[in-house]
């Protein structure tokens, strides 16, 4: 079945560091792939995502490609915020558009200034 | 408010009750989903509404767990005879159609534990 590998966390990083989280999937067909974020004590968003290989997602500075080759969707920042400080899901949902999302296992980003 | 509702925010009971959960989607948004996130499994897709359509419950873990939309609405996913594994966040989701370009909106989620 499709499924979803994360970096494991949590990560820390210091403000304007460059970010990357990894994201690596297993899917039949041709899935789309999303990021979301959780910020402390809200909901889960969704912070960007594409649809076919090659394409790039990118909101709030946050940008990932879709690499078919290599089945990853690895999430970059090229200067992190305190406000970055989250978690962070990757998920896929197939290609038959129920978008029944699956899920990587988050990882939670902190940010110190 | 325009976003997803869900309650009750907390629910705590005792092993073997039984527990309904609540969620309203944002008002025109056909599709309805619920997901679990619990520290072991992290988040799982539940089962999804889609107008009129059968449900998809291909992610309910076992027989004890239903869920029912009405009016194409609010759904209620509930809980029979509780487990202590059942403990985890209860998230529901809902967006204009099934298709990519139609985002998921998240609720907050309601935290069930299993005394």
């Amino acid at each position: 079945g499709n499924s979803v590998t994360q970096m494991e966390g949590p990560v820390t990083l210091s403000e304007e560091a460059f970010l990357t989280i990894n994201c690596t999937y297993t899917a039949t067909g041709y899935p789309s792939l999303f990021w979301y974020v959780q910020y402390p004590g809200e909901g889960l968003q969704l912070l960007l995502k594409a649809t076919k290989a090659d394409d790039k997602g990118s909101n709030k500075g946050f940008e990932a490609t879709y690499r078919k080759e290599t089945t990853s969707f690895h999430l970059e920042k090229g200067s992190v915020q305190v406000s970055d400080s989250a978690v962070y899901f990757c998920a896929l949902s197939d290609q038959q558009g129920a978008q029944k999302l699956v899920f990587g296992q988050g990882t939670r980003l902190t940010i110190n200034p | 408010g325009a976003g997803v509702s869900q309650s009750p925010s907390n629910k705590v009971t005792e092993k073997g009750k039984d527990v309904e959960l609540r969620c309203d989607p944002i008002s025109g948004h056909t599709a309805l989903y619920w997901y679990r996130q619990s520290l072991g499994q992290g988040l799982e897709f539940l089962i999804y509404f889609q107008g009129n359509s059968a449900p998809d419950k291909s992610g309910l873990p076992s027989d004890r767990f239903s869920a029912e939309r009405t009016g194409g609405s609010v759904s209620t996913l509930t809980i029979q005879r509780t487990q202590q594994e059942d403990s985890a966040v209860y998230l529901c989701a809902s967006s204009l159609g099934l298709q990519v370009h139609q985002p998921q909106h998240f609720g907050d989620g309601t935290r069930l534990s299993i005394l």
